[in-house]
């Protein structure tokens, strides 16, 4: 099916190890979003990615890096877990034209950092 | 910085209950706003959207009005059922600028029969 893919699906990390969470979407999409799930704090944007080759720190960009390397696919990188980072991970991507507006969610990757 | 606040939840309602979920915004320029519904173990889908100050967004008996003199995009249906118990989520994003698609904390829903 088209749309936004997420792997893995979870994940259970020990402080300190590090991972990559890929997203990939097939919709030629030019924006694409990485947001945490936390209870009671809703979606966090960590970073964004205007267009290719493009990322902009969001809201809580701290301990993370991405990369967009090429219009489909835009990874978010835990250098070094910490239990902070346990929570839902989900990214987006978007397409905007005059007369279109669209958004598009992948399934989202829950961690855990023990 | 653009913010969208969202009532605190979470919300229960009788079936067939008229529902409001309120949301206001602050943002520079003119964003567009969306609602975005998530199912227990899903991801977001988009719920309905409006572009422009007065656009009404509709969508599954779900209904939003773009009130830029309030700065409010509240959600609302008039007979809810048991299968609307989910997560809802009020954004916003603005076209031009830096295009960040800015959530509020999400209201839970839940419905009895």
């Amino acid at each position: 099916n088209a749309g936004v893919t997420q792997t893995p699906k979870f994940q259970v990390l020990k402080t300190g190890q590090s991972m990559t969470l890929q997203c990939a979407q097939d919709m030629n999409h030019n924006s694409m979003y990485w947001y945490r799930q936390d209870p009671g704090m809703g979606l966090r944007l960590i970073y964004y990615s205007a267009s290719e080759g493009t990322t902009d720190k969001g809201e809580v960009p701290n301990g993370y890096n991405v990369s967009r390397l090429n219009k489909r696919e835009f990874s978010l990188r835990l250098e070094s877990a910490a239990p902070s980072q346990t929570s839902v991970y989900f990214c987006a991507s978007r397409i905007t034209s005059a007369t279109n507006e669209k958004l598009f969610f992948g399934s989202g990757t829950q961690l855990s950092v023990l | 910085g653009d913010s969208v606040t969202q009532m605190e939840g979470p919300v229960t309602l009788s079936e067939e209950a008229f529902l409001t979920i309120n949301c206001t915004y602050t943002a520079t320029g003119y964003p567009s706003l969306f609602w975005y519904v998530q199912y227990p173990g899903e991801g977001l889908q988009l719920l309905l959207k409006a572009t422009k100050a007065d656009d009404k967004g509709s969508n599954k008996g779900f209904e939003a009005t773009y009130r830029k003199e309030t700065t409010s995009f509240h959600l609302e249906k008039g007979s809810v059922q048991v299968s609307d118990s989910a997560v809802y989520f009020c954004a916003l994003i603005k076209i031009q600028g830096a295009q960040k698609l800015v959530f509020g904390q999400g209201t839970r829903l839940t419905i009895n029969p």
